[in-house]
């Protein structure tokens, strides 16, 4: 299986700061990587899939990037309705596996 | 626009089968893959498998003795099996559609799911 492996898995900051997360695969998986976003007692949203691409309902102050074995997401200027849980997720293979997860939470 | 709703018993016993009903609105059953995913209270995601129009179904190597899914056509429902089930398996269980492999655009709210004698 290929594993993935987030950092931080939690971090605190303020409205209106920069964040990044990481996601490290651990073979390549060229850009077969999507992100999701998920708040307490619901289901995870897609946010970005093929590394970079943003669904339509995100905001342009999120940006995938990444290929190979190393991926980022980072919201470029964090807002209220961001503070969540974010999941890196492969689908190079299966069987398709996620990131431990980053938490969000307000500083 | 697609929906998703998963259904089936909340409670069980060890050793028992886990049966749960993904129904599917707004879209057609007969496209796309459709998947299964847990997540553990307080834990991270994971993929159980997934089932296609065409029989192509691929289970996760960690479940595969224990998993079976079918898709029925005739309700737009597809459904998960998981047997002999044990504490382990407790979790909130998704459904979600995966468009050709490319990633799960759209969940359904999950169920809790708890194995408890």
């Amino acid at each position: 299986d290929i594993q993935m492996t987030q950092s931080p898995s939690s971090l605190s900051a303020s409205v209106g700061a920069r964040v990044t997360i990481t996601c490290r695969a651990s073979q390549t998986i060229t850009t077969y990587l999507n992100w999701y976003q998920q708040k307490p007692g619901k289901a995870p949203k897609l946010l970005i899939y093929a590394a970079s691409t943003l669904q339509s309902w995100v905001p342009s102050r999120f940006s995938g990037s990444g290929s190979g074995t190393d991926f980022t997401l980072t919201i470029s200027s964090l807002q209220p309705e961001d503070f969540a849980t974010y999941y890196c997720q492969q689908n190079y293979n299966a069987p398709q596996t996620f990131g431990q997860g980053t938490k969000v939470e307000i500083k | 626009q697609v929906q998703l709703q998963e259904s089936g018993p909340g409670l069980l016993k060890p050793s028992e089968t886990l049966s749960l009903t993904c129904t599917v609105s707004g879209g057609s059953i007969s496209s796309h893959y459709w998947t299964w995913i847990r997540q553990p209270a307080g834990k991270g995601l994971e993929w159980i498998g997934r089932i296609h129009i065409s029989d192509n179904t691929i289970y996760n190597p960690s479940l595969k003795s224990r998993v079976t899914m079918s898709l029925d056509t005739s309700t737009n429902q597809f459904s998960l099996k998981l047997n002999s089930v044990t504490a382990a398996d407790t979790a909130i269980y998704y459904c979600a559609r995966d468009p050709a492999s490319d990633a799960f655009d759209y969940w359904g709210q999950g169920t809790l799911v708890t194995v408890s004698s």
